[in-house]
C-alpha cells in the first residue's frame, strides 16, 4: 500500500522560503519508471502541478514558478523535499504530493496523493 | 504552455442522470490526458488516464474518451457518492489540470 504525507510549516511570512517535506511509503523512488510530484490548490480553487522528480533524478518544474522552486530526494529516508523562494499571499494553498507510478505509456498521472498541508502566507 | 479548459463549470444532477464533462485542451496532446475526482477537503483521486483507461478500482459506470483537443467523462448513471468536483490533466511536459467541474445534486 503507498502513502505519502506532506510536512511543513502553516505559516509563513511573506518573502520567506517555504520548504515541504513529502514522506512516503509503499514504494522506492529508486525504482526505474517512479516518480514523486507536487501540486497545490489555492482555497476554493483549481489544481497547480508545481514539480516532478523522477527516479533517476531527472527534474521537471512549472514554467511559471521554475525560477521559486528546488524539489530534491532522499531515497535512503523515503521523502522528497519542495522548497518554493519568496513566498506571498498568492501562495496559500494546500500543498500535496503525489506518487507517479512506472507507466504502462508514455505520461505522468499520479496515482496515490498525499493528504495534503495546508500553507497560509501572512504576515 | 497548453491549457486545458473544462466545462460545464458547474452541473446539477439527479442520481441516475447520464454526465457528461468536457476538457479542451488549447493545442493537440493525442492521448495524454487524464481525470481525477475531487470530494471537499479531500485529495483527488485518480479515475482514468491516457485518456480512457479506467485506473484499477474505479467503477465501471465511469469512462473516458477523445484524442487530440477534445475529451470527455461520462458518467454512465450517477450515484450518490459521485457528487465531487473533476478535474482534467494533461500528462506530457507542462502538467497542466483544468479548471474543475462541480457536480453537484439537483
Amino acid at each position: 500500500q503507498i502513502t505519502l504525507k506532506e510536512s511543513g510549516p502553516t505559516l509563513v511570512k511573506p518573502t520567506q522560503t517555504l520548504t515541504l517535506t513529502c514522506t512516503f511509503s509503499g514504494f522506492s523512488l529508486t525504482t526505474s519508471g517512479v516518480g514523486v510530484g507536487w501540486i497545490r490548490q489555492p482555497p476554493g480553487k483549481a489544481l497547480e502541478w508545481l514539480a516532478l522528480i523522477y527516479w533517476d533524478d531527472d527534474k521537471r518544474y512549472s514554467p511559471s514558478l521554475k525560477s521559486r522552486l528546488t524539489i530534491t530526494k532522499d531515497t535512503s529516508k523515503n521523502q522528497v523535499v519542495l522548497t518554493m523562494t519568496n513566498m506571498d499571499p498568492v501562495d496559500t494553498a494546500t500543498y500535496y504530493c503525489a506518487h507517479r507510478p512506472i507507466p504502462f505509456s508514455p505520461g505522468n498521472w499520479f496515482d496515490s496523493w498525499g493528504q495534503g498541508t495546508l500553507v497560509t502566507v501572512s504576515s | 504552455d497548453i491549457l486545458l479548459t473544462q466545462s460545464p463549470s458547474f452541473l446539477s444532477a439527479s442520481v441516475g442522470d447520464r454526465v457528461t464533462i468536457t476538457c479542451r485542451a488549447s493545442q493537440g496532446i493525442a492521448n495524454y490526458l487524464a481525470w481525477y475526482q475531487q470530494k471537499p477537503g479531500k485529495a483527488p483521486k485518480l479515475l482514468i488516464y491516457t485518456a480512457s483507461t479506467l485506473q484499477s478500482g474505479v467503477p465501471s459506470r465511469f469512462s473516458g474518451s477523445g484524442s487530440g483537443t477534445q475529451f470527455t467523462l461520462t458518467i454512465s448513471s450517477l450515484q450518490p457518492e459521485d457528487f465531487a468536483t473533476y478535474f482534467c490533466q494533461q500528462l506530457n511536459g507542462y502538467l497542466a489540470f483544468g479548471g474543475g467541474t462541480k457536480v453537484e445534486i439537483k
